[in-house]
Parts: structure tokens; C-alpha cells; sequence
């Protein structure tokens, strides 16, 4: 069964930039998409975007200018980057297997714990 | 960007009501559309993807029907553990948009 795990610095200071790992196990990071979802405190969930195992991606446009999603598929891993944060990219991380069926019906059926990501000072 | 909202967007019930939540999109999405569950403190859980395809090992009290741009979220006898958000997705386009979300409490 496929387990996702994020992990990456709590605490992040204005300005830099955030770096979180997500970590497949219980089965191979090929042949699937993978997402990054977060969610500010009280508040709902927003996609931030995916990547397929062959590296090819797909951003939210509100934040494709800072974001990066890379894959690593020698460690079944795959990464999230984002710059220049302020305290409105404080939120918890989610990242989250995204999986097709019939060719066009896709949905996020496995999800990581999620990690508290803090914007500050 | 397509806009999903979501009504009412909280409901308290008793046990063993039929508890109804409504979603609708700003644009025709077909049938691509997903719900999920949050409890507090936890990740979302997929319920129902392409509108009315019940997720495995998801309790048959759910149920999701509608298609275009009207979808409803139907929990058949509310349980206790039932209380939390429910979220709608549309799949149709990127950026991947979600609702709301409707808080579900237990009277």
C-alpha cells in the first residue's frame, strides 16, 4: 500500500525559500502523478500542482512564478520549492497521488500526513 | 479559473439523518468532479471521484450524484464519525480548484 511522507523545514523566515520532500514507499513513484496541495490555517485546501514520474509539470498560475516541482526517482521522491514566501504561504503542506481512471477522471486518493510549513522572523 | 461553491457551509444534524451538501461549478465540468472528507488535525480522504464513483473502502451512506455544473454529496444515515469538512474538486481543468467546504457537526 502506498504511503506518502513530507517532511522539510518547519519554519521558514520571509523572503527565502521553502523546500519540502515528499517520500514515496509501498510502491514506485513511475507511472503516477504527484501533487502538492496546502491548506492556511483554517482555511481551505488550495493545488499548488503536479508532476508526472517523467518530470513533465503542471503549476497553479497564482503561484507558478514561484514554484518548482522536481522528481527523483532514483530515492522515490519528489520535491516542492517555493521563493520569496511571506506569512501568506504559511499553511499546512499536503502531498498527495494523483490517479486516473476511464483515460480522463483523475482524483487524489493517497495523501501524505501533511506538514506545518511557518512563515516568520 | 474555474469557481466551485458549496452550500450550506456548515449543517448540524442528528444521527441517522440524511444529510444533503450542494456544490456547483462557475462552468460546465461534466462529471469531473471529487469529494473528500477532513476530520481536524488529519489529510483529506477521497470519497466519490467522477461525481458518483464511490471510492474503495468508503461506507455506502455516501453517495454523489449531478453532472454539469450542480452536484450534491448525500451521507444517507449521518454517523457519529461522520462529523467533519467535505470538500468538492473539479478535475476538468488545471489549476485543480476545490470548494469551500461544508462543516458537518453532530447534534
Amino acid at each position: 500500500q502506498v504511503q506518502l511522507q513530507e517532511s522539510g523545514p518547519g519554519l521558514v523566515k520571509p523572503s527565502e525559500t521553502l523546500s519540502l520532500t515528499c517520500t514515496v514507499s509501498g510502491g514506485s513513484i513511475s507511472n503516477s502523478f504527484w501533487s502538492w496541495i496546502r491548506q492556511p490555517p483554517g482555511k481551505g485546501l488550495e493545488w499548488i500542482g503536479y508532476i508526472y514520474h517523467s518530470g513533465s509539470t503542471n503549476y497553479s498560475p497564482s503561484l507558478e512564478s514561484r514554484v518548482t516541482i522536481s522528481v527523483d526517482t532514483s530515492k522515490n521522491q519528489f520535491s516542492l520549492k517555493l521563493s520569496s514566501v511571506t506569512a501568506a504561504d504559511t499553511a499546512v503542506y499536503y502531498c498527495a497521488r494523483r490517479t486516473t481512471v476511464n483515460r480522463f477522471y483523475y482524483y487524489m486518493d493517497v495523501w501524505g500526513k501533511g506538514t506545518t510549513v511557518t512563515v516568520s522572523s | 479559473d474555474i469557481q466551485m461553491t458549496q452550500s450550506p457551509s456548515s449543517l448540524s444534524a442528528f444521527v441517522g439523518d440524511r444529510v444533503t451538501i450542494t456544490c456547483r461549478a462557475s462552468q460546465s465540468i461534466s462529471s469531473y468532479l471529487n469529494w473528500y472528507q477532513q476530520k481536524p488535525g488529519k489529510a483529506p480522504k477521497l470519497l466519490i471521484y467522477a461525481a458518483s464513483s464511490l471510492q474503495s473502502g468508503v461506507p455506502s451512506r455516501f453517495s454523489g450524484s449531478g453532472s454539469g455544473t450542480d452536484f450534491t454529496l448525500t451521507i444517507s444515515s449521518l454517523q457519529p464519525e461522520d462529523s467533519a469538512t467535505y470538500y468538492c474538486q473539479q478535475s476538468y481543468s488545471t489549476p485543480l480548484t476545490f470548494g469551500p467546504g461544508t462543516k458537518v457537526d453532530i447534534k
